[in-house]
């Protein structure tokens, strides 16, 4: 089973400053790697997949990098919205498909 | 619009059984495959089963080999969760999601407490 390990668990933010968010994992997932937002109280959505693809109606602001066992979401301002848990998630080695264990995006 | 409602949450004490439902709408159901993921309490999300197009193929982790069972109608445009032997450990909200690879759309979720 892949382990992903995202990072930091918790992230201080100020409205309209850049976000990096981290995720690792234990094994090469090549570019097999999706990025989820949940808000409080709401599902998942899909915001990435293929390490850099963002889904229908992202924003231009969020961006994925990374390929191998390193990556990387980028929300390059970031907007009151944009507060809430993002997950990664491999699907290079399944089952089990595995995530993150989610890094919270908070108002500094 | 695609879009996956769930059903049949409900509080069941331990040792018991629960069906879950997803209704699906907004896509040609029976050409996808589509899957179950909890997520607890405060915690992050477990994929727990897989079910392709046909129903012939199902995955499940090891935390809930033997106790629950995915199956879906592809007549309806449903996918169901069949839990048994439930334990406190399965509290979750539990979604269902169109996939793989990477799993999208989801549900809104439907909440399983397993208590006494």
């Amino acid at each position: 089973e892949i382990v992903m390990t995202q990072s930091p668990a918790t992230l201080s933010v100020s409205p309209g400053e850049r976000a990096t968010l981290s995720c690792r994992a234990s094994q090469s997932v090549s570019s097999n790697l999706a990025w989820y937002q949940q808000k409080p109280g709401q599902a998942p959505r899909l915001l990435i997949h293929g390490a850099s693809t963002r889904a229908t109606d992202i924003p231009a602001r969020f961006s994925g990098s990374g390929s191998g066992t390193e990556f990387t979401l980028t929300i390059s301002s970031l907007q009151s919205e944009d507060f809430g848990v993002y997950y990664c998630q491999q699907y290079s080695n399944w089952p089990p498909w595995t995530f993150g264990q989610g890094t919270k995006v908070e108002i500094k | 619009e695609v879009q996956l409602v769930e059903s049949g949450g409900d509080l069941v004490q331990p040792g018991g059984s629960l069906r879950l439902s997803c209704a699906a709408s907004g896509f040609t159901f029976s050409s996808y495959s589509m899957n179950w993921v909890r997520q607890a309490p405060g915690k992050g999300l477990e994929w727990v089963s897989y079910i392709s197009t046909s129903g012939d193929t199902t995955y499940y982790p090891d935390s809930v080999t033997g106790r629950f069972t995915i199956s879906r109608d592809n007549a309806e445009n449903s996918l169901y969760l069949h839990m048994n032997s439930l334990r406190v450990e399965d509290t979750a909200v539990y979604y269902c999601a169109r996939g793989p690879p990477f799993f999208h759309p989801w549900g809104q979720g439907t909440l399983v407490t397993v208590s006494s």
